[in-house]
């Protein structure tokens, strides 16, 4: 089944611990992407990979890092996390990068930073 | 600057009847394409309908159909005949650019259908 999968689905941390959210997809889709939503703020995108060893910020990249050594994941990292960073976290990929692209999403990751 | 607005942060509608939830987005790139989504209360994003920035068309799919009103820069989401089903967050979405590397979401309009 063609998925996006994302670990753990929810995690509740405290300030300081780095935490690594996973997120792996099986359609050889060369575009990733993470969000973070919250109430009335919509989605808002964190980083984004156009492909291996290709990755940028998006809108809120602050507190987060990424990677992409392999197609088909691309891990969150929360190097020293803060309360403001308590979210609900999704990870998305699409075929291409071209603006008629689809995103899949993944079921989300809902973060509690004490 | 780039952005999606959604203005109608909740509706409530009567079941079988149709809605209208609008979304209005600014971009000066001529390329970009429009999408809605939906999300109900299990949390998932499912993707509903998507509109390119060069189609003649409005886009359809099935009770799911976009009125795209290219020089008011408006793209709202019709649901027609709703159903119980529907009660859910919409969020509409936009990639621009021939390299559509960012998206980028309104904030999302909750939908809920009164039996």
């Amino acid at each position: 089944e063609a998925q996006v999968t994302q670990n753990p689905r929810y995690l509740i941390t405290v300030t300081g611990k780095k935490l690594t959210v996973t997120c792996s997809q099986n359609m050889n889709h060369e575009y990733m992407s993470w969000y973070r939503q919250d109430p009335g703020l919509g989605l808002r995108q964190i980083y984004y990979s156009m492909n291996v060893e290709v990755t940028d910020k998006g809108d809120v990249p602050e507190g987060y890092k990424v990677s992409r050594k392999e197609k088909r994941n691309f891990p969150l990292i929360l190097e020293s996390p803060s309360p403001n960073q308590t979210s609900l976290y999704f990870c998305a990929s699409s075929l291409g990068r071209t603006s008629y692209n689809e995103q899949f999403f993944g079921p989300g990751t809902r973060l509690t930073v004490l | 600057a780039q952005k999606i607005t959604q203005t109608q942060p909740g509706m409530f509608v009567q079941e079988k009847e149709a809605v209208t939830l609008d979304c209005t987005y600014d971009t000066s790139d001529p390329s970009y394409g429009l999408f809605w989504y939906k999300q109900p209360s299990s949390g998932e994003m499912i993707f509903l309908i998507y509109q390119g920035s060069y189609d003649q068309q409005n886009a359809t799919e099935g009770r799911y159909s976009l009125n795209f009103q290219k020089a008011r820069k408006s793209a709202n989401l019709v649901i027609s005949a709703s159903q119980l089903g529907d009660s859910a967050m919409y969020f509409c979405a936009m990639r621009v650019g021939s390299s559509a590397s960012k998206i980028i979401f309104g904030s999302g309009t909750r939908l809920s259908i009164r039996p």
